[in-house]
């Protein structure tokens, strides 16, 4: 079965500093990546995601992720993460045995960015 | 237009009435979802269409019914609904109807509250 974990219920780091939000997966065939945020009482939005090609995955705002596939991870990283990054952030991964229809979510991380 | 557009935003009602959210998009998109969200935890998938056709049901109660009138517009019907059932309604859309790797855009959600 596809899955998708993300092994911290939150992260804190201080406004400035790099931070990183893990995400590991599971699934069979080729895995198509993808990295949501919400902030409170909104619909996710889209950062970035992974399909094929380089393992370097650029997005939104300044995220960026990467795409290992000996360690099945794919977390989520910013140089100068910025208090207004403060939201929670969904690891996820379309199922392609479902034809692409169903995405699968992580529990979710919780990102604290303190001034 | 990138957006997805969700009324009521806010929604009441008893357990013995009959509601409606309504989702619409004008991206040109063929494939509409409905998630459900509790607090702090993952979009769980309700429904999927797929050019107007009900691709997914994911063994939904009876008590929610959705429906594609075209390919622009996604409702679901509620009726005698339960509190536990109370929870925040995403809809979302992707450009193709199957085999698709795109991301999703989300609408902002209805918060549904059930007395």
């Amino acid at each position: 079965a596809q899955s998708v974990a993300q092994p911290e219920d939150q992260v804190n780091v201080a406004e400035g500093n790099p931070l990183t939000v893990k995400c590991t997966y599971s699934v069979s065939g080729n895995p198509y990546l993808f990295w949501y945020v919400q902030y409170p009482n909104r619909g996710l939005q889209f950062l970035l995601k992974y399909i094929t090609g380089d393992n370097l995955v650029k997005g939104s705002y300044g995220f960026e992720a990467e795409f290992n596939k000996s360690q099945t991870s794919f977390h989520l990283k910013k140089p100068s993460a910025l208090v207004s990054d403060s939201a929670l952030y969904f690891c996820a991964v379309r199922d392609p045995n479902t034809g692409g229809f169903k995405t699968i979510f992580g529990a979710g991380t919780r990102l604290f960015v303190k001034a | 237009d990138t957006e997805v557009t969700q009324t009521p935003k806010h929604l009441v009602m008893g357990m013995t009435n009959k509601k409606s959210l309504k989702c619409e998009q004008h991206m040109g998109h063929r494939a509409m979802y409905w998630y459900k969200q509790k607090a702090k935890k993952p979009p769980e998938l309700m429904f999927v269409y797929s050019y107007e056709k009900l691709s997914i049901n994911e063994s939904v109660p009876s008590r929610f019914s959705p429906e594609c009138p075209n390919s622009s517009l996604l409702n679901l019907h509620l009726h005698a609904l339960q509190p536990e059932d109370s929870a925040l309604y995403l809809c979302a859309s992707s450009p193709r109807g199957g085999l698709d790797t795109g991301e999703l855009f989300f609408g902002e959600g209805s918060r549904l509250t059930v007395l």
